[in-house]
Formats: structure tokens, sequence, C-alpha cells
């Protein structure tokens, strides 16, 4: 059973780009979760998403977005980046809901210069 | 809102020793609890839950109990190894919210 697939596993951007991270989820997962970890500031939540529809959404400014496709898959989006953008972001899928338990993928590594 | 704190460590221990991570959450009403572990390079893997009170999750000879009293799920282990090296991480999902919060996370090093 293929994981969690995130794509790509490294980017360098400049700053003031915008940048669009993709995400695959376990076959038959239709919740997808977004979050951002840092040293400093841990895993932070970004957004979660269940059949097209975002349920929730973390404290995050607007330049950051998310969408989920209709086979479950999901994409974000960090539009103007900013050097504090640099972070590894991970995606998590689960069977309905994050109460299920998540499976991760290796996450993005998002270095901005 | 939802916290969960968790000492960051680093925590060291020798091979073969007992390991204990303390966990302690402040919720609303009655969370799920959790233990995710994240080796080096890699994203978290889900190594146990517990659903009510009282309730006892364990894999890989880790166990953590569900103490609603002290609001606390304090993992345990018997007998770390080597290969036990690894950040862990504990967490709470309210339902409802349709998020996870985690704590800081706890580096683990076991020494041979």
């Amino acid at each position: 059973k293929a994981g969690v697939t995130q794509t790509p596993r490294y980017l360098i951007k400049t700053r003031g780009q915008q940048v669009t991270l993709s995400c695959s989820p376990i076959s038959g997962h239709r919740s997808v979760s977004w979050y951002q970890q840092t040293p400093g500031q841990g895993l932070q939540f970004l957004f979660e998403y269940f059949s097209e529809t975002q349920r929730n959404k973390g404290n995050f400014p607007g330049r950051f977005s998310g969408r989920q496709f209709s086979n479950s898959r999901s994409e974000m989006n960090v539009s103007t980046l900013e050097l504090g953008d640099s972070a590894l972001y991970l995606c998590a899928s689960s069977l309905q809901s994050p109460g299920d338990g998540y499976t991760f993928g290796s996450g993005t590594r998002l270095t901005v210069v | 809102g939802d916290s969960v704190t968790q000492m960051e460590g680093p925590v060291t221990l020798s091979e073969e020793a007992f390991l204990t991570i303390n966990c302690t959450y402040t919720a609303t009403g009655y969370p799920s609890l959790f233990w995710y572990v994240q080796y080096p390079g890699e994203g978290l893997q889900l190594l146990l839950k517990a659903t009510k009170a009282d309730d006892k999750g364990s894999n890989k000879g880790f166990e953590a109990t569900y103490r609603k009293e002290t609001t606390s799920f304090h993992l345990e282990k018997g007998s770390v190894q080597v290969s036990d090296s690894a950040v862990y991480f504990c967490a709470l999902y309210s339902g409802g919210y349709q998020k996870v919060t985690f704590g800081i996370g706890t580096k683990l090093q076991v020494i041979p």
C-alpha cells in the first residue's frame, strides 16, 4: 500500500516568489491536513480538507492557501514568500478525520533565500 | 484552546534503560490522545493512541495510559534500544475542530 507522497522533497525559492506543494494521500483516505514544522515553533496547523472542502484553518496569513481535488489529492500554495516561510511542510492523511490517526508524508523542505 | 505540554529534551539514556516521557494536556471535552515518532529526515509516524479515559495504547514495546484525573498521557518503555533514538510528539484531537494539536517534541538519544 503506497504511503503519503509529497512532491517535491526540496525547494529553494527567492523572496517574493510563490510556490505550490503537492500531496497524494493514501488510497481511501479522504481527509488531508497540512502542517508547518520549524525548530522554534514545532508543528503548526495550516489547514484540513475533506471532500474538497476546507473544514478548518490555522492562524496563518492569507498568503497560505490550499485546495483538495476530487481524487483527494491536495495542494498548498504560498505566495509572496518571506524568509520566515523556510520550513518543513508536512502533509498528513487520515480516513475520515484527523482523530482517526494521521499518516504523514516525508515532507517538502522549503528554503527561502 | 487546546494545548499539549511535554519536555523538550534531549533525553539521553543508555541502551536497555527505562524510558518515561511526560505529557500533559489541556482540552475541552474528552480528546483522543496520541504519540507520534519522527526519525531523522522523515515525517511523523503514529506510535499509539487512546480514545477514552483509562485506555492504554501500546505498540512496539511502548505504552501510554490516558489519565483523565491528571490530564496526562505519559509514554513509557521498559528497555530502550539504539534504534528508538528519535523525536517523540504527544498530541491530542478534540472532536469537531478537525485538527490535531502537537506538543513541542522530545528528542530521545539512546547510547550503546
